[in-house]
Order: C-alpha cells, then structure tokens, then sequence
C-alpha cells in the first residue's frame, strides 16, 4: 500500500540556520512529491512538486527538496530559516499516472523557529 | 492569485444532526477533492469528484457523507447524522488536471458535541 512517512514530529532550528525536513516514501513506482506548509489558521500551501526531470526541484519561499529513488527520500531544505518559516509541514504522495488523483499525506513535521 | 474558499471556518454541531461543509473550487479546476485532519492524525483523503460524479473514495466516506455540485461554482460535503469521531479539519482542493498540484482551502474545523 502507498505510505508516506515523516520520521520528525517537531524540529526546533534558530533563525538563520540551516534546515532539512525529511520524507520517505513507499510506493510500487515512483510517486509524484509535493510539499505543503500549513500556517497556523490556514490551509495547506504548496511549496513545491516532483513530476520528473531534474531531482533538485526549487520551489517558493526559498525551499528545494531533493529526490533520491535509492533512499525512496525527498527531503525538504531551506539554507537560511526565518522566523516566519515555523509552521506545519507536509510530505505528500500521488501514483503516478492514477486516474484519480488522491493524494497520500505524511504525519507533518512541526518547525520551530527560535530567535 | 486565484484561491480555494471554504466556509464557515468553525462549525459547532450537536451529534445526530446534519452539517454541511461548503467550499467554492479555483474556477477553471476540474477536479474536487476533501480531505479531512483529526486532530494530532494524518490529513486523510475522503473523496474525489470529476465530471459531476464521484472518482474514488476512501473507506472513511460511508453512506454518513455524500458530496455534490449543486451550481457551476460550489462543492459541499455533507454528513447527515454527525458522531462525536466526525470532529476534525476538512479541507476542500481543486485541481485543473487530476495529476496537477491540488490547491487546498483554508479548511472548516468540525466539531461535534
């Protein structure tokens, strides 16, 4: 069955530092990747997305995320963290080529940003 | 930027009554979706929605819930006898395509007393 998993609950970083989030996926093929931010109050964002292509994808607010198939990963990373990053962050997965579209979340990881 | 609405944002019911969850899609999006988020749990999906009918749902979505497009712009999720375990965060999505980035509502937070 497709899972995805987020092994970090909570990560504390202070502001300035640099951070990664981590993903792992389990799926018969390769899944399309998404990340989403969710602020306090509010829905869930897209940061950015893996179809195929280039493994580093770019994505908003200064966030990339690296596909690996050998570790089945797509970590999530920022260089620079700012205060305003701490939030909820979700891994998620879609079957590629599904005709249906329903995608698989991660449990989230929760950032803190310290001064 | 065009975005998913969802309202109300909090909705307090008592158990055993109806609710409905109201969401208006991103306009040129042809794929609906819900999802919904107990409280310290994963985000689940629920249902998917195409062309006026329903594509997959999950073994959450029982006979309690059925979706509809009743217009050219709403999308409603509705339960028709609310338990206690219904409490959580829905969340309404549109896509354009059904392998395109889906784009999520503020959500409604459901809850039942």
């Amino acid at each position: 069955a497709q899972s995805v998993t987020q092994p970090d609950i909570h990560i504390t970083v202070s502001e300035g530092a640099s951070l990664e989030l981590r993903c792992n996926y389990s799926y018969g093929a390769t899944p399309y990747l998404f990340w989403y931010v969710q602020s306090p109050g509010q829905g869930l964002q897209l940061l950015l997305k893996y179809f195929s292509g280039d493994t580093l994808v770019q994505g908003i607010k200064g966030f990339e995320a690296e596909f690996k198939r050998s570790q089945s990963s797509f970590n999530l990373r920022k260089p620079s963290v700012h205060w305003s990053d701490a939030a909820e962050y979700f891994c998620a997965g879609q079957d590629r080529g599904s005709t249906l579209g329903r995608l698989y979340f991660g449990r989230g990881t929760q950032l803190t940003v310290w001064p | 930027e065009p975005e998913v609405t969802q309202t109300p944002s909090h909705q307090v019911t008592q158990m055993g009554q109806e609710v409905i969850l109201r969401c208006v899609p991103i306009s040129n999006h042809l794929y609906f979706y819900w999802y919904r988020q107990i409280l310290g749990q994963k985000v689940e999906f629920l249902v998917s929605f195409y062309n006026n009918e329903i594509s997959e749902k999950s073994e959450i979505f029982d006979d309690q819930f059925s979706v509809e497009r009743p217009d050219g712009s709403n999308f409603t999720l509705k339960i028709r006898s609310t338990k206690l375990e219904d409490s959580a965060m829905y969340f309404c999505a549109s896509s354009e395509d059904r392998n395109q980035p889906q784009h999520f509502g503020d959500g409604t937070r459901l809850s039942i007393l």
